[in-house]
């Protein structure tokens, strides 16, 4: 049972392009949460997320952020014209359906995409 | 609302104790603590969702005070592998059903 699978796990662009983080969650969850780390410091949430919609966005940014979970295929983190302090570690976790508040197994995280922007 | 950990770090010897503690100014539904090792993912440790609640998982365990607003971490006869960050994740009462994590816990086990 393959756990939650993050791709990739470096990436690197420069000032003005776009990055797409994916994400694919455990087989059988529908909840995908996406959290920023910069480095030394705590998980940052940006936006929860269930199959073909979002529940919550309040930590993302207003602009060039932007991420979506379709009915098939992968979560996408989308950035666009990144700059230099869009870089950092995006972590993907994913919850079993029909939980939510009743979570009792917690989060499984992904290994994370290491974004650098040059 | 982010809650708060303390210590920020800690430096012990093998064998020692140690006690993180995550406090909120609200009453929480749930608290998680993970264990992050540099360069890896986060790891789940464990949950508590009810107020006097205490929970083990081996020398690792876990309380969550009366109010929930306050849970602590507790690891015993520390052992080298417990090296690493801890971050508790808050659940609120109300809104969506998403964790806000603490700023981290930097626990060194020393031989």
């Amino acid at each position: 049972n393959a756990g939650v699978m993050q791709n990739p796990r470096h990436l690197v662009r420069r000032r003005g392009q776009e990055a797409r983080l994916r994400c694919s969650p455990m087989k059988g969850h529908s909840h995908v949460y996406w959290y920023r780390q910069l480095p030394e410091e705590g998980l940052k949430f940006m936006v929860y997320l269930q199959k073909e919609n979002i529940i919550d966005e309040s930590g993302m940014p207003k602009e060039r952020f932007s991420a979506e979970f379709p009915k098939e295929g992968p979560s996408i983190l989308r950035i666009q014209q990144v700059v230099r302090g869009d870089s950092a570690a995006y972590f993907c976790a994913s919850s079993p359906p029909g939980t939510g508040r009743f979570n009792v197994y917690g989060y499984t995280f992904g290994s994370g995409t290491r974004l650098t922007v040059v | 609302q982010q809650p708060v950990q303390s210590p920020q770090a800690v430096i012990l010897r093998e064998g020692e104790d140690a006690v993180i503690n995550c406090s909120s100014s609200k009453a929480l539904y749930s608290v998680h603590w993970y264990r992050q090792k540099h360069g890896e993912a986060p790891v789940f440790l464990m949950i508590l969702l009810k107020g006097g609640e205490q929970k083990g998982h081996e020398k690792i365990s876990a309380s969550f005070n009366e109010k929930k607003q306050q849970s602590s971490l507790y690891l015993t006869a520390s052992q080298l592998s417990y090296s690493g960050t801890y971050f508790c994740g808050t659940e609120s009462n109300q809104g969506a059903q998403k964790l806000v994590f603490g700023q981290g816990t930097r626990l060194t086990i020393n031989p």
